[in-house]
């Protein structure tokens, strides 16, 4: 699977859009992109994955470059409780079972 | 519904002992993962099971560890004589498909080897 490479940390705003950047210039065209976060002493918890399009469900959308090197996680009215470790995974559908799951982004956000 | 459970919250056991943890999968989900967290670090692969068997097991670090899931539900991670480097989360993860990148993972047990 590509490597990811994602900001240490970050802080947002409470209420503002927090948007978390994750580049994977070696993404290989049968590769999607998964994020996960992890709140403080709990598991992994996933948010959402796409391949090429844009996708948005009800906690975060995902905004994917056209050339695939590079996505962004976006949170658009950042709550106290989206505190937390988030992950960037690239992944092959058809190939390894686990997740890689690297270091991370630690978001802060801010009353 | 239930989510993935895994049992104890926390374990403290000293150098050289026998350990064992628990993971309860979501009901139906047929594939099961176990990682192990260090602090500060992401979650680290061990081992996946497809029912019963362990189709991946090339994340366990020695011989030391092992794992059963004799009835394709309950797992159970074993590791023999602890070091004090086994200190971690040992976390859980079910999915209802093989190969999904949508894993649900249990709160994790925090083990601390003295």
């Amino acid at each position: 699977d590509a490597k990811t490479t994602q900001p240490p940390s970050m802080d947002c705003a409470e209420g503002r859009a927090a948007n978390l950047p994750c580049n994977h210039s070696t993404i290989s065209g049968n590769e999607y992109v998964y994020w996960y976060r992890q709140i403080h002493s709990q598991g992994p918890q996933y948010i959402i994955h796409g391949l090429k399009n844009n996708e948005t469900n009800e906690m975060a959308s995902l905004i994917i470059t056209e050339d695939r090197k590079s996505s962004t996680l976006i949170l658009p009215h950042a709550t106290l409780r989206d505190t937390a470790v988030y992950y960037c995974i690239v992944r092959d559908q058809t190939g390894a079972n686990n997740l890689f799951f690297g270091t991370g982004t630690r978001l802060t956000v801010i009353p | 519904g239930a989510g993935v459970s895994q049992t104890p919250s926390n374990k403290v056991t000293e150098k050289g002992k026998y350990v064992e943890l628990r993971c309860d999968p979501i009901s139906g989900h047929t594939a099961l993962y176990w990682y192990r967290q260090s602090l500060g670090q992401g979650p680290e692969f061990l081992i996946y099971f497809q029912g019963t068997g362990a189709a991946d097991d090339s994340g366990l670090p020695n011989d030391r560890f092992f794992a059963v899931r004799p009835e394709g539900s309950v797992s159970t991670l074993k590791i023999q004589r602890t070091e004090r480097g086994d200190s971690a989360v040992y976390l859980c993860a079910s999915s209802s498909r093989q190969g999904s990148g949508t894993q649900y993972f249990g709160p994790g047990t925090r083990l601390l080897v003295l």
